[in-house]
């Protein structure tokens, strides 16, 4: 069975500061991974993704995520937190394309 | 492109009405999903479309769910007899099939539609 597990409902970083936003995922076999970010009364927006090629990935806005089988993570991360990137995030799993199952969310406040 | 659009955005509906949502994809996206979402929680799978076919379906959808193709573009979602544990937010979205290590599952999602069964 796949899941995702994201470990802290609520981050909270000062502007300027690293974020790191963490996801965990259990599968049988490597899976393909998300990143999702959903900013207020708007749709989700995918951030980045892992297919299985290159394990350090880059996406928008500066983020980026490593995928590491040893622990079964992919944690999101941003050198430089803004104001702008204070929303709800997602970290979602899928195997074949046909089922994606999303953690619970992040929600990211970013101190000014 | 337009991106994927649902209508209605908002729906209140009375227990025990049937209300049915639409999704139009992106033109040419293939794959086309459907999600619920409440409050506190991340988007729950609730079925897939390839083209026309329903290729997957979630084992927590009730009977009273039915989803339809019928021409591989726009979807719908019917709910049945609602209840109110169906009120939240009704995603769509949408993703191309490419061929080979192309294939990402890379999803666009709709802005949603928001049930509220009273």
């Amino acid at each position: 069975a796949q899941s995702v597990t994201q470990l802290g409902s609520h981050v909270s970083v000062s502007e300027g500061a690293l974020v790191l936003l963490r996801c965990n995922y259990s599968s049988s076999v490597p899976p393909y991974l998300f990143w999702y970010v959903q900013y207020p009364n708007q749709g989700l927006q995918l951030l980045l993704k892992y297919t299985s090629a290159a394990t350090l990935v880059k996406g928008i806005n500066g983020f980026e995520a490593e995928f590491k089988k040893s622990e079964t993570s992919f944690h999101l991360t941003k050198p430089s937190a803004h104001m702008s990137d204070a929303a709800e995030y997602f970290c979602a799993v899928s195997l074949t394309g046909n089922q994606f199952y999303f953690g619970t969310g992040t929600s990211l406040t970013v101190i000014p | 492109d337009t991106g994927v659009s649902q209508n209605p955005r908002h729906k209140i509906t009375k227990r025990g009405q049937n209300v049915t949502f639409r999704c139009d994809p992106i033109s040419e996206h293939n794959r086309l999903y459907w999600y619920r979402q409440t409050l506190g929680q991340g988007p729950e799978f609730l079925t897939y479309f390839q083209n026309e076919a329903q290729l997957e379906k979630s084992r927590l959808l009730s009977d009273r769910f039915s989803a339809e193709r019928p021409k591989g573009s726009f979807s719908t979602l019917e709910i049945q007899r609602t209840e109110q544990g169906d009120s939240a937010m009704y995603l769509c979205a949408s993703s191309p099939k490419l061929a080979g290590v192309l294939d990402s599952y890379e999803q666009y999602f709709g802005p949603g539609t928001r049930l509220t069964v009273t």
